[in-house]
C-alpha cells in the first residue's frame, strides 16, 4: 500500500523568504505521479505543482519548485519569495497511473507567512 | 461550469438525521471522486465514479453512506442516520484523466450535533 508522510505539522516563514516543505512516500511502483495541493481557508484544494516519477527534471511553477529524490522517495516543495497569500495548508499527494481513482494524501503542513 | 460546485457549503444535522450533499463537476469531466477530510487531516478517499458507473466504493466507512451519479454528471453523497463521527468536510473532485490531478470543489462542512 502506498503511504504519504508529511512530518512538519506547522511551519512559518517571513514574507519574501524561502521555505521548504517535506514529503516522503512509500511505494513499490516505479511509475507514479506526485502532487502538491494548497488548501486556503476557503477549503478549495488548489493544485500547486505536479511531478511525473519517470522524469528526472524537477518540476517548477513560478515561485514553486520541487526537489524530487526518487531513490529516497522524497518530494519536497520549495516556495521562494513567500507571499502572505501563500498562507494555507499544503498537502502532498501520490497516485499511480494504474489506479488513478485513488489519490493518497499526507496529513498536511500548515504554513503561515508572516509580514 | 467553470469549476466544481458543491452545496450546501455548511450543513448542521442532528444525530440520526439523513443528509444529502451535492456535487456538480466540471462539464465533460468523466471521473468524479468523493473524499472525507476530518479536522486537521488530509482528505481520505470515499468513492469514485466514471460517468454514471461507481467503480470503487471501498472508502465508504459504513453502509450508511451512499453515493450516486445517475446521469454521469451531478453526484449526490447521502449519509443516513448521521453520527457525530461523520462530522467532517466532504470534498468532491473531478477530472478528465487523473494523471494531471483533480479539480476540487470547496467542500461541504458537515457538523452532526
Amino acid at each position: 500500500a502506498q503511504t504519504v508522510t508529511q512530518s512538519q505539522p506547522e511551519m512559518s516563514v517571513q514574507e519574501a523568504e524561502t521555505v521548504t516543505l517535506s514529503c516522503t512516500y512509500d511505494t513499490s511502483e516505479n511509475n507514479y505521479y506526485l502532487f502538491w495541493y494548497k488548501q486556503p481557508p476557503s477549503r478549495q484544494m488548489i493544485l500547486v505543482i505536479r511531478q511525473e516519477a519517470y522524469k528526472q527534471q524537477n518540476a517548477t511553477e513560478n515561485r514553486f519548485s520541487v526537489n524530487f529524490q526518487k531513490a529516497a522517495k522524497s518530494f519536497s516543495l520549495k516556495i521562494s519569495d513567500s507571499q502572505l497569500g501563500d498562507t494555507a495548508m499544503y498537502f502532498c499527494a501520490f497516485m499511480t497511473p494504474y489506479n488513478n481513482n485513488d489519490m493518497r494524501f499526507g496529513a498536511g503542513t500548515r504554513l503561515t507567512v508572516k509580514p | 461550469g467553470a469549476g466544481v460546485s458543491q452545496s450546501p457549503r455548511y450543513k448542521v444535522a442532528k444525530r440520526g438525521q439523513d443528509v444529502a450533499l451535492r456535487c456538480d463537476p466540471i462539464s465533460g469531466h468523466v471521473s468524479l471522486f468523493w473524499y472525507q477530510q476530518a479536522l486537521g487531516q488530509g482528505p481520505e478517499f470515499l468513492t469514485y465514479f466514471q460517468n454514471e458507473a461507481q467503480l470503487d466504493k471501498s472508502g465508504l466507512p459504513s453502509d450508511r453512506f451512499f453515493a450516486e451519479r445517475p446521469e454521469g454528471s451531478v453526484s449526490t453523497l447521502k449519509i443516513q442516520r448521521t453520527q457525530q463521527e461523520d462530522s467532517a468536510v466532504y470534498l468532491c473532485a473531478s477530472s478528465i484523466t487523473g494523471n494531471y490531478g483533480y479539480t476540487f470543489g470547496s467542500g461541504t462542512r458537515l457538523t452532526v450535533v
